[in-house]
């Protein structure tokens, strides 16, 4: 079942902070993030292991909720480069190699 | 260098045609996908495949066929059974810990 991102787009001024959120109806074994600019193939952004800590990535970073099966990607003091489509795609137990993706968070910073 | 490559990054197809796209990487991956991504949307599986001679169906599998005769190529074909195949075709591959690594993608138009 396809995880829920949310919110669907995001307009900030250079500089300002934003939260993305994926949140999923069955158990994960991990979430990945992914941004992908126009035109462009996805680019791998970091991944969260259940059981594993919070990982980072220059001024961007994110969290595993094991119990609410849910995963917040934050970006801190966004720069114009951060614009694009962030995708979280999900990781079963049983995932079998596969990974679910979300429909995916605009991401607009305007100057 | 190493990387995945997908090839042509254009393709024009007419109504009834067969066309195949091209997928290499030579990251020695053992898994490999493809999807399908239309405007404004998130990734939807076509097939993947984790061992050479081995490949499942994924979630929208119906006209296309694939192949994987050598690890390091999945070429992915669009028959004519695929009544609206005009999108953009991303492929990855894995090296078994689950982060899929995207080649430039291929964007397939029918005229």
């Amino acid at each position: 079942q396809q995880p829920v991102q949310s919110p669907q787009a995001v307009i900030l001024r250079e500089g300002e902070d934003a939260v993305i959120n994926c949140s999923s109806s069955k158990a994960l074994y991990s979430v990945h993030w992914y941004r992908q600019k126009h035109g462009e193939a996805p680019v791998f952004l970091m991944i969260l292991l259940k059981g594993g800590e919070q990982k980072g990535h220059e001024k961007i970073s994110a969290s595993f909720n094991e119990k609410k099966q849910q995963s917040s990607l934050y970006l801190t003091a966004s720069q114009l480069s951060y614009s694009g489509t962030y995708f979280c795609g999900t990781e079963g137990m049983d995932s079998n190699y596969q990974l679910i993706w979300g429909a995916g968070t605009k991401l607009i910073i305007k100057p | 260098d190493g990387g995945i490559t997908q090839s042509p990054k254009y393709l024009f197809r007419k109504e009834g045609q067969n066309v195949t796209l091209s997928c290499e990487q030579n990251l020695n991956h053992d898994a490999m996908y493809w999807y399908r991504q239309d405007p404004g949307q998130g990734l939807r599986l076509i097939y993947y495949s984790q061992i050479v001679n081995d490949f499942q169906k994924g979630d929208i599998a119906e006209g296309y066929s694939v192949s994987r005769e050598k690890k390091e190529s999945f070429p992915l074909t669009v028959t004519s059974a695929q009544k609206n195949p005009t999108a953009f075709y991303l492929c990855a591959s894995s090296p078994g810990q689950h982060t899929q690594y995207f080649g430039p993608g291929t964007r397939l138009t029918v005229l």
